[in-house]
């Protein structure tokens, strides 16, 4: 069974300040994918990650995927009060027949402090 | 821009009452899931489906069972439900195939079963 981790699950920061939010998982994969979520609102699509070494940048907000470890690392470059929010890393079980099953990590909930 | 809407954003039943949560989107999707999201355990797949009429369990099928008669759309079914049940329901669709597919979320329905 598919285990997704990530760390931490609460996170308070300054703004201005430099963070990392981890992703482990147990099985491997090449697909994995970072979503958003405001506060009584879906989750957004941030970046999708499809191989070993991929490196995604938005903003202040960077992603990367190690596959052979089963880590991927979603940095953040000085905080602002906009990027509170609860991030999800989900890994991607495609399958050949169905397409992508996404087994998802518990989420991290991001506080940017004034 | 992909649209996936849910019928209700709020739904409050009793218990043992047949619960139907609709879910339509309009970019002619190929799957189609269903999600219940709780505090600290992320997302979990309940059910999906990859073309009308066809469905397949996720991790936490128990208690519920979906419909999906047209290719824009698929409802989850709480036959009787409990209060266990009570929840953040989120519906997503995407494209099929190996190909790495993005999943696009609904805004979610939170049912309070009483």
């Amino acid at each position: 069974e598919l285990k997704v981790e990530q760390n931490p699950l609460f996170l308070s920061m300054q703004e201005g300040k430099n963070y990392t939010i981890y992703c482990n998982y147990s099985t491997t994969s090449d697909r994995l994918y970072w979503y958003r979520q405001d506060p009584g609102k879906s989750l957004e699509s941030l970046f999708v990650l499809l191989s070993n070494g991929a490196v995604k940048q938005e903003g202040r907000l960077m992603a990367s995927l190690d596959t052979k470890a089963r880590l991927s690392t979603l940095h953040i470059t000085a905080a602002v009060h906009d990027l509170s929010a609860t991030y999800f890393c989900a890994v991607d079980m495609a399958r050949e027949t169905s397409g992508s099953r996404l087994t998802f990590g518990e989420g991290t909930q991001l506080t940017v402090n004034p | 821009d992909v649209k996936v809407t849910q019928s209700s954003r709020y739904l409050v039943k009793r218990t043992g009452e047949k619960v139907f949560l609709e879910c339509v989107q309009d970019m002619d999707h190929e799957n189609m899931f269903w999600y219940r999201q709780d505090p600290g355990l992320g997302l979990r797949l309940i059910y999906f489906s990859y073309d009308v009429k066809m469905k397949e369990k996720g991790d936490i099928p128990e208690g519920y069972s979906v419909s999906r008669e047209k290719k824009e759309r698929f409802s989850l079914i709480l036959e009787s439900a409990s209060t266990n049940q009570t929840s953040m329901y989120l519906c997503a669709s995407s494209f099929a195939g190996r190909a790495p597919r993005e999943q696009f979320f609904g805004p979610g329905t939170r049912l309070t079963v009483l």
